[in-house]
């Protein structure tokens, strides 16, 4: 079936170090592709997005795109600050139906440190 | 984008009561909706799929007379956890998606349950 794999947290970085989150997927059609993020106490919001392959989602700073040869989604960041500090989800979704729910990956979990 | 509110966001109660939590599409219309439950420091866990008008579809291992789901209009689904027990304290989150395509689910703000 669908599934979308994350690295395992969680990750601890300095501020204004570089992030990368991986994310890969299997889904057996061409799925959009999303990131959300969770702070401390709150639901998920929705960071980015891609639609298709070779896609660039990008948003506060934040980028992932779309590697369909790779299965990939990789979410990036050049200089992180401590209000990133949040857990991260990777989601696809298939279907042309919205009464489906997404994919969503484990979540990984993300301290930056002043 | 897409608002989906919550209420309430904080609800302490006494064990064997039971509590309902509302789920709102604010600027949009959401035929469906989805429930989750997450433990501290662990990934979400789809409780059930609710469409409006029909019965909710709950996923394997959810008790459907304990957790009661509601779909009445286009913009509003309920969640009421009967008789709840200690176990059931959790954060819940509801989450919709607009009509058609392979769009985001939009996520409500969470409504911790706390049973004494």
């Amino acid at each position: 079936g669908d599934s979308v794999t994350q690295m395992e947290g969680p990750v601890t970085l300095s501020e204004e170090a570089f992030l990368t989150i991986n994310c890969t997927y299997t889904a057996t059609g061409y799925p959009s592709l999303f990131w959300y993020v969770q702070y401390p106490g709150e639901g998920l919001q929705l960071l980015l997005k891609a639609t298709k392959a070779d896609d660039k989602g990008s948003n506060k700073g934040f980028e992932a795109t779309y590697r369909k040869e790779t299965t990939s989604f990789h979410l990036e960041k050049g200089s992180v600050q401590v209000s990133d500090s949040a857990v991260y989800f990777c989601a696809l979704s298939l279907t042309n139906s919205g009464n489906t729910p997404l994919v969503f990956g484990k979540g990984t979990r993300l301290s930056v440190i002043a | 984008g897409a608002v989906v509110s919550q209420h309430p966001s904080r609800v302490i109660c006494k064990s064997g009561t039971s509590v309902k939590i509302e789920c709102r599409s604010l600027d949009f219309q959401a035929t469906t909706m989805f429930w989750y439950r997450q433990f501290p420091k662990q990934s979400l866990m789809l409780m059930a799929t609710s469409n409006e008008g029909s019965k909710a579809t709950y996923e394997q291992g959810v008790e459907k007379d304990k957790f009661l789901i509601n779909h009445a209009s286009l913009t509003l689904s309920t969640l009421t956890v009967t008789s709840a027990h200690p176990e059931d304290s959790s954060f819940y989150i509801c989450s919709a998606r607009t009509s058609g395509g392979p769009g985001p689910q939009y996520f409500g703000p969470g409504t911790r349950l706390l049973v004494l």
